[in-house]
């Protein structure tokens, strides 16, 4: 079993911060995708990343996913209370069925104070 | 409508009751999948279709019974619950195959057990 461990599980900061979130495993994932989650809602998919190494930047939103492919970090620039959320790391693998498999952490909470 | 839908967005339900939890997806994904989402625990995969076919079962207790009629379609049924059930059922959709792929989630059901 495939165990994704983020930390920290609880962040408040103040508007206009940035603070990083990070998400590792033992194991090595094909892909690792970063989704959000809010309250009442289903998780909201933000970015994949599959190549070891590889940055991918949205906005204010930095990801990199390491290069042995079994770690990734979440990086918020300037956090604004939007970014409130719950945020998952979520790594895929190929089953032993033969069907690809989403494992996921138990996910960084994340409350940006105005 | 758009994405996947999932109803009822709430369900209360005694231990000896009979229910389903219905998925539909306008996507055009050959995937689909059932999550549960506990409190201080990480989503956990209990079911897994592709092509209507199933292809996991995370060793979910039987009182759990999932249908896929159709690639758009999915539903779990539901008998004789345990207060430990209740939970956020989220179901989800893929495009198997490309190997980098997001998954797109509903808003769940959210499931309470008296």
């Amino acid at each position: 079993t495939q165990l994704l461990e983020q930390s920290p599980q609880f962040l408040s900061i103040q508007e206009g911060e940035n603070l990083t979130v990070y998400c590792n495993s033992s194991s090595v994932f094909s892909s690792l995708q970063w989704y959000r989650q809010e309250p009442g809602e289903g998780p909201v998919l933000l970015v994949t990343v599959v190549t070891g190494g590889e940055v991918k930047k949205l906005k204010r939103l930095t990801f990199q996913f390491g290069d042995a492919r079994k770690d990734s970090s979440l990086h918020i620039t300037a956090a604004q209370p939007g970014d409130t959320g719950l945020y998952l790391c979520a790594g895929l693998t190929l089953s032993g069925a033969g069907s690809y498999q989403l494992t996921f952490g138990k996910g960084t909470k994340l409350s940006v104070i105005p | 409508e758009t994405g996947v839908t999932q109803t009822p967005r709430h369900l209360v339900m005694g231990m000896t009751n009979k229910k389903s939890l219905k998925c539909e997806q306008h996507l055009g994904h050959n995937a689909m999948y059932w999550y549960k989402q506990s409190a201080k625990k990480p989503l956990e995969l209990m079911f897994v279709y592709n092509f209507k076919e199933q292809t996991e079962n995370n060793s979910v207790p039987s009182r759990f019974s999932p249908e896929c009629p159709n690639s758009s379609h999915l539903f779990l049924h539901l008998h004789t619950l345990q207060p430990e059930d209740s939970a956020l059922y989220l179901c989800a959709s893929s495009q198997e195959g490309t190997g980098s792929w997001g998954y797109t989630f509903g808003s769940g059901t959210r499931l309470t057990v008296v």
